[in-house]
């Protein structure tokens, strides 16, 4: 199956200052690269994705880089606001292992005020 | 509302007593799928369905078992619990493609056993 490694497992940063959370992914057919965030007492939900036929996604101060040569893709956020303060889960999709989804161990990012 | 619903939210029982979760979707998703988050180890799979009648394990379907009778349901069934099923678990649903689509997660049911 596909393993899936999220670096860095904490995160803090002050408000203002930039955020990057990688993703490493061993499965080469993976072609679905998407970032959930997690709010404290919610289910994840979707905040952006790529697909493989493109390198970078940009909406608003978030913005995915992918990297299918060396299996990463990265998030990243810019200007960060207090709530940006979540956990971020990166799940590559769309590859060998049909139907299975293997999520990376999640980043707990805190941006202080 | 487009949503997934879990029923119930909260769940405290005791070893061996059979319990189902419920999940059900409004978005005629064709794929469905259960999750379980414990602290440190993310969100792993524990079964996901591609369509009625088709399931198939994830990464940890010990335990566990689902069926899928009708599109917009796919509960989760611990025939006999035990403690260390003590966790969050989540319900998600996402179009034709699974893997390759947006996943859209339930509130989530958290479950103790004792």
């Amino acid at each position: 199956g596909e393993n899936v490694e999220q670096h860095p497992s904490t995160l803090s940063v002050q408000e203002g200052d930039s955020a990057v959370i990688k993703c490493t992914y061993s499965d080469s057919a993976s072609n679905y690269f998407p970032w959930y965030k997690q709010e404290l007492g919610k289910g994840p939900q979707l905040i952006i994705d790529i697909r493989s036929n493109v390198g970078e996604k940009k909406d608003q101060r978030i913005a995915v880089t992918l990297n299918k040569t060396a299996k990463h893709f990265s998030l990243h956020i810019t200007e960060t606001q207090p709530e940006d303060s979540a956990v971020y889960f990166c799940a590559p999709g769309g590859g060998t292992s049909y139907g299975k989804l293997t999520f990376g161990q999640g980043t707990i990012l805190t941006v202080h005020p | 509302e487009a949503q997934v619903t879990q029923n119930p939210r909260y769940l405290i029982t005791v070893t061996g007593k059979k319990l189902t979760v419920t999940c059900s979707q409004n978005m005629n998703h064709e794929y469905m799928s259960w999750y379980r988050q414990d602290p440190g180890l993310g969100l792993r799979q524990i079964y996901y369905s591609m369509n009625v009648e088709v399931t198939d394990k994830g990464d940890v379907p010990e335990g566990y078992k689902v069926s899928r009778k009708e599109k917009r349901n796919f509960p989760l069934i611990l025939e006999s619990p035990s403690p260390n099923q003590t966790s969050l678990y989540f319900c998600a649903s996402s179009t034709t493609s699974g893997t390759q689509e947006t996943q859209y997660f339930g509130p989530g049911t958290r479950l103790l056993v004792l």
